[in-house]
């Protein structure tokens, strides 16, 4: 079966540089999420997208945007990029709208983010 | 507020042998979703069971079980016969069932190492 796609699988940048991340949902999943997972720490919740409208935000910087396209696919900008933006970012993707509890998200490879 | 608690940073089990890992949860909601998920050293985050608030028995997954006690607001994972490739980090998650509520909060995880 088909599987949360993201690309790249590792990104190195330097401070201040931009990084784009890409999320290529599981096909006729409507809604995509995206986390940020730092050394040892659990995933934080940074953004969410039903139908291409922003459905749910986190704790994402403001240097940071996101958007979904007509496809479903979906891209996590940053721009100025700091130290601490080094982490494992994920995607997930799942079917149905809010308001429902099982609605079990299914998770890319994620993507390693290393900023020098 | 909406937490997830997971107090066992590291546990080891001996192959074949069961483990339980344990998992509680504070919510003000009355419908929720719990999920557990494995992440692996390679680093992707892997579904592994659901557990419904209103659900009535407990969930099960081939080797997988989650030990649901609502009163006590626990949901324990259960894996029995463990293998060598069960070793990883195994977070609990839940999400609520507001309306525009999307995101999934995580505990901090439990790292599992199963001795051969």
């Amino acid at each position: 079966a088909a599987g949360v796609i993201q690309s790249p699988r590792h990104l190195i940048k330097e401070k201040r540089e931009t990084a784009t991340l890409k999320c290529y949902p599981i096909p006729r999943h409507d809604t995509v999420y995206w986390y940020q997972q730092g050394p040892g720490q659990d995933p934080q919740f940074l953004i969410s997208f039903y139908e291409k409208m922003q459905s749910d935000k986190g704790s994402i910087p403001d240097r940071f945007s996101a958007q979904q396209f007509s496809d479903y696919h979906s891209e996590l900008n940053m721009s100025s990029l700091e130290l601490g933006d080094s982490a494992l970012y994920f995607c997930a993707s799942s079917l149905g709208s809010g308001g429902l509890a099982k609605n079990i998200q299914y998770f890319g490879a994620g993507t390693r983010l290393s900023v020098l | 507020a909406q937490k997830i608690t997971q107090t066992q940073p590291g546990m080891f089990v001996q192959e074949k042998e069961a483990v339980t890992l344990d998992c509680t949860y504070d919510t003000s909601d009355q419908s929720y979703g719990l999920f557990w998920y494995k992440q692996p050293s390679s680093g992707e985050m892997i579904f592994l069971i659901y557990q419904g608030s209103y659900d009535e028995q407990n969930a099960t997954e081939g080797r997988y079980s989650l030990n649901f006690q609502k009163a006590r607001k626990s949901a324990n994972l259960v894996i029995s016969a463990s293998q060598l490739g069960d070793s990883a980090m195994y977070f609990c998650a839940m999400r609520e069932a507001f309306v525009g509520t999307y995101k999934y909060i995580f505990g901090t995880g439990t790292r599992l190492k199963v001795l051969a």
